[in-house]
C-alpha cells in the first residue's frame, strides 16, 4: 500500500529565512508527486507537481521541489519565506495508471513564519 | 473562469441524520472526486466519478454514498450521521486524460464543513 509520510508537523521559520519541508513516501509502482498548500478555512491550493522530465521542478510562490527516487523523497523548499507563507502544507502521490482521482496526502506541515 | 464551487459551506447537523453536499466542477472538467479532511488530518479520498460512473472509491462505510449528473455536478450524500463524520468534505475536479497519458491535476474547492452534534 502507498503512504506518504511529512516528517515535520510543525516547522517554525523567522521570515526571509530559508525553510524546507520534508516528504518521504513509500510505493510499489511509479508515482506522481505533488505539494498543496491549505490557508486557514480554505481548500487546496496546487503548489507543484512531479510528473516526469527533470527532477527539480519550480511552483508558484517561489516554491521548488526536488524529486529523488531512490530516496522516494519530495522535499519542498522556499530559500526566503514571507508572513503570507504561513499556511498547512499536504505532499500527495498518485499512482501511475492508478485512480486518477486518487490522491494520497501526508498529514501535513503547519508552516508558521514569524517577524 | 469560476472554479470548483461547493454548497453548503457550513451546516450543523445531528446524529443519524443525513446530509447531502454539492459540487460544480470547472467548466469543462468531467471528473469529480471527494474527500474528507478531518481537523488535523490530510484529506481522505472517498469516492471519484468521471462520465456519471464511479471510478474509484475510498475505505468509507457504505453509509457515504455519490453520484455525478448529466452537466458533470455531483452529490456526495452521508446517512446515519456519526460524530466522528464531523470533517471538511473537499470536492475536486479534472480532466482525465487516460491512464496511459500522465496524471490529472486536482483542482479543489473550498469544501463543505460539516458539524455532527
Amino acid at each position: 500500500a502507498q503512504s506518504v509520510t511529512q516528517l515535520d508537523s510543525q516547522v517554525p521559520v523567522f521570515e526571509e529565512a530559508p525553510v524546507e519541508l520534508r516528504c518521504n513516501y513509500s510505493s510499489s509502482v511509479s508515482v506522481y508527486l505533488f505539494w498543496y498548500v491549505q490557508y486557514p478555512n480554505q481548500g487546496l491550493q496546487l503548489l507543484l507537481k512531479y510528473l516526469s522530465g527533470s527532477t527539480l521542478v519550480k511552483g508558484i510562490n517561489g516554491f521548488e521541489a526536488e524529486f529523488n527516487k531512490s530516496q522516494t523523497s519530495f522535499h519542498l523548499r522556499k530559500p526566503s519565506v514571507h508572513i503570507s507563507d504561513t499556511a498547512e502544507y499536504f505532499c500527495a502521490v498518485m499512482n501511475y495508471g492508478g485512480s486518477q482521482g486518487n490522491l494520497i496526502f501526508g498529514k501535513g506541515t503547519k508552516l508558521s513564519v514569524k517577524p | 473562469d469560476a472554479g470548483v464551487t461547493q454548497s453548503p459551506t457550513h451546516l450543523i447537523k445531528t446524529r443519524g441524520q443525513h446530509v447531502t453536499l454539492r459540487c460544480s466542477p470547472i467548466s469543462g472538467h468531467k471528473s469529480v472526486s471527494w474527500y474528507q479532511q478531518v481537523l488535523g488530518q490530510g484529506p481522505q479520498f472517498i469516492f471519484q466519478y468521471y462520465e456519471k460512473e464511479e471510478r474509484g472509491r475510498g475505505n468509507f462505510p457504505d453509509r457515504f454514498s455519490a453520484r455525478q449528473f448529466p452537466n458533470y455536478s455531483s452529490e456526495l450524500n452521508v446517512n446515519a450521521l456519526l460524530l466522528g463524520d464531523s470533517a471538511l468534505y473537499l470536492c475536486a475536479s479534472s480532466t482525465p486524460r487516460g491512464l496511459s497519458s500522465g496524471a490529472n491535476v486536482l483542482t479543489f474547492g473550498a469544501g463543505s464543513r460539516l458539524t455532527v452534534l
